[in-house]
């Protein structure tokens, strides 16, 4: 059975900070890893996603990940925060590309001024 | 293009009754996928349907069912309803069905009250 853990509930930086959101899944067969933004009272966007052609992905708005094997991580970054990316931040992990896709619990971005 | 839409954005319901939300799917798509969002909680999985069948099932009862249309939206019903299933609920369209489906594109949800 495949499954999603994100280190954290609550992460806070400053703006111009890094940003690190941590995410280890577990999974019988090669997984596609997703990595979803979802702002108050709004549907989940995705910011990027792997499928096993690059292990580096780059996703919008900045964001990076980068899928180790070895560690079952999916690990997001983005080098410098800015006030508009404070959300809510899910990772995903699905057999197929779309298909009983299951999420973390999440991670809240908090980014101080 | 335009993108998921999703009707109604809020509702109220008390115990015991009947829910139907409704999911139009992103132009070219032929796949509709609905999760339930608890507060605090990331989406769970219910079903997807494919070409108007379903085409797989998370963990929820017989009492959540669905349909989809020739024109690919999609009804997510929910009967005799209870406190727990309170909660957001999300369509994603895709196109292609079951492993081959392609990358989900999320509406913005209805949120669903239980009195």
């Amino acid at each position: 059975a495949q499954s999603v853990t994100q280190l954290g509930s609550h992460v806070s930086v400053s703006e111009g900070a890094l940003v690190l959101l941590r995410c280890n899944y577990s999974s019988s067969v090669p997984p596609y890893l997703f990595w979803y933004v979802q702002y108050p009272n709004q549907g989940l966007q995705l910011l990027l996603k792997y499928t096993s052609a690059a292990t580096l992905v780059k996703g919008i708005n900045g964001f990076e990940a980068e899928f180790k094997k070895s560690e079952t991580s999916f690990h997001l970054t983005k080098p410098s925060a800015h006030m508009s990316d404070a959300a809510e931040y899910f990772c995903a992990v699905s057999d197929g590309g779309g298909f009983k896709t299951i999420f973390g619990a999440g991670t809240r971005l908090f980014v101080k001024a | 293009e335009t993108g998921v839409t999703q009707s109604p954005t809020h509702l109220i319901k008390t115990r015991g009754q009947q829910v139907t939300l409704r999911c139009s799917s992103q132009s070219g798509h032929n796949t509709v996928s609905w999760y339930q969002q608890a507060l605090g909680q990331g989406p769970q999985f219910i079903f997807q349907y494919y070409r108007e069948e379903e085409n797989g099932r998370g963990n929820f009862p017989p009492r959540f069912s669905g349909l989809q249309f020739p024109n690919y939206s999609s009804e997510l019903n929910v009967n005799a309803l209870e406190l727990d299933d309170s909660a957001l609920y999300l369509c994603a369209s895709s196109f292609g069905g079951g492993m081959d489906a392609d990358t989900q594109y999320f509406g913005p949800g209805t949120r669903l009250t239980v009195l």
